[in-house]
């Protein structure tokens, strides 16, 4: 089964500066995909970014990108110009890929880091 | 709406009630999950439906949870007889289907208090 870590349940950002968000997860497929989360005071998960395994290129959306490092097998999100509406619980999850033998898609979701941002 | 709709937003109930939790996917998404989020935790997963059926079913955590999906569309999640540990906010969503990388949509959830 997969795993996915959050190892930082919360973080804190001045507003205009840049914070990094880890996330590690564990599996032994090969075809996967990764997500980011955002889940605002509202309560409604938003999808920030996406990472298919088998892309070198690292996502980018706007402010938000990701550190994909596949072989240590870690997907942080980073928020460049960090903004008061940036202040949520963020989501890392992972899914197995269309062509994973044997995986499971639904995806795995890490704990959550709960960023603060301060003006 | 375009998005994912959740009824009720909140529930407070008693002890031993039973409850329903209504999801109304996005029109068109075959794949409808449900998660529990308790207070401070990640998301846990409940069961999700392909079309009407509902091939995974080993997240829900006693025989009081059931779930139901009819006409490919609205699922309704219905615990019985309720108890404090079913507090938490659950959460819905859809997907294209299953067998893709399309992210999931979700719902602003129904938050559940138990007295």
């Amino acid at each position: 089964a997969q795993t996915v870590t959050q190892s930082q349940p919360e973080m804190s950002v001045q507003e205009a500066e840049t914070v990094t968000l880890s996330c590690t997860y564990d599996t032994s497929e090969s075809d996967y995909y990764l997500f980011w989360y955002k889940q605002p005071p509202s309560r409604q998960m938003i999808l920030v970014i996406r990472q298919e395994a088998y892309k070198q290129q690292n996502a980018t959306e706007n402010r938000f990108s990701v550190n994909f490092q596949k072989a240590a097998k870690s997907f942080s999100l980073k928020i460049s110009d960090s903004q008061l509406g940036d202040a949520a619980m963020y989501f890392c999850a992972y899914r197995s890929g269309l062509h994973a033998s044997g995986g499971s898609y639904i995806p795995t979701f890490g704990r959550g880091t709960s960023l603060i941002v301060h003006p | 709406g375009a998005g994912v709709s959740q009824s009720p937003s909140n529930k407070v109930t008693e002890k031993g009630k039973d409850v329903e939790l209504r999801c109304d996917p996005i029109s068109g998404h075959t794949a409808l999950y449900w998660y529990r989020q308790s207070l401070g935790q990640g998301l846990e997963f409940l069961i999700y439906f392909q079309g009407n059926s509902a091939p995974d079913k080993s997240g829900l955590p006693s025989d009081r949870f059931s779930a139901e999906r009819t006409g490919g569309s609205v699922s309704t999640l219905t615990i019985q007889r309720t108890q404090q540990e079913d507090s938490a906010v659950y959460l819905c969503a859809s997907s294209a289907d299953t067998n893709s990388n399309q992210p999931q949509h979700f719902g602003d959830g129904t938050r559940l208090s138990i007295l």
